[in-house]
């Protein structure tokens, strides 16, 4: 089925871990995103990618790792896990610009002990 | 500091009753967005204004973008019980910004 899917979608890890979170999209869209989901926060960008092999960082991007060597691909690593990176995490695509409207996945429930 | 500011944070109705939430900025927008998120899933875009002082209308939503582009309301006409979720709003700067959201729940 066309659409964004992100696994996994609960983690459960320790603090200093490598954590990779994966999110895959079959409509072929430009741009890709990776939000956090913090109670009193709403959504805040952490990387987005414009097109393959293009990352920038967003809002909060310290202790993320992004990479995008294929379009339908964006895994958002988390080099050393800390207590503060537990979270919900979101992937998003979008058409062309990165003010069109986003397509979400449903979300990674990452908690690091 | 949020650059979107949402009111209320919380709302809880009863079935048949009507609601605005609030999407304040000091800052214009080109265009704002919402976005309607449930349990467990996504926020899924409900509506996009582009125009200042535009109002469109989703069955019981009605959504308005300010005259000066810096703010929007989203009113729910007799609520129902399928309204329930957190309400996102979404500001176009360059990049999409959004405010903490309204998490409405609506009793039977």
């Amino acid at each position: 089925d066309a659409g964004i899917t992100q696994s996994p979608r609960y983690k459960i890890t320790e603090t200093g871990r490598q954590v990779t979170l994966m999110c895959h999209q079959t409509w072929s869209h430009s741009y890709m995103f990776w939000y956090r989901q913090d109670l009193g926060h709403g959504l805040r960008l952490i990387y987005y990618s414009a097109a393959a092999d293009i990352t920038d960082k967003g809002e909060v991007p310290d202790g993320y790792v992004v990479s995008r060597s294929k379009t339908e691909n964006f895994p958002l690593t988390l080099e050393s896990a800390t207590r503060s990176q537990t979270s919900v995490y979101f992937c998003a695509s979008s058409e062309s610009h990165s003010n069109q409207p986003q397509h979400f996945g449903d979300g990674t429930r990452l908690s690091i002990l | 500091t949020q650059l979107l500011e949402q009111s209320p944070q919380f709302l809880s109705i009863q079935e048949g009753e009507n609601l605005t939430v609030y999407c304040n900025s000091s800052s214009v927008f080109s265009s704002l967005q919402w976005y309607r998120q449930e349990p467990g899933e996504g926020p899924v875009l409900l509506v996009t204004v582009v125009t200042g002082g535009e109002v469109k209308k989703l069955k019981r939503l009605t959504f308005q973008f300010g005259d000066a582009r810096k703010d929007s309301s989203l009113h729910i006409t007799a609520a129902q019980p399928g309204d329930t979720g957190l309400y996102l709003c979404a500001g176009v700067r360059g990049k999409l910004v959004f405010g903490a959201g309204t998490i409405l729940r609506v009793k039977s």
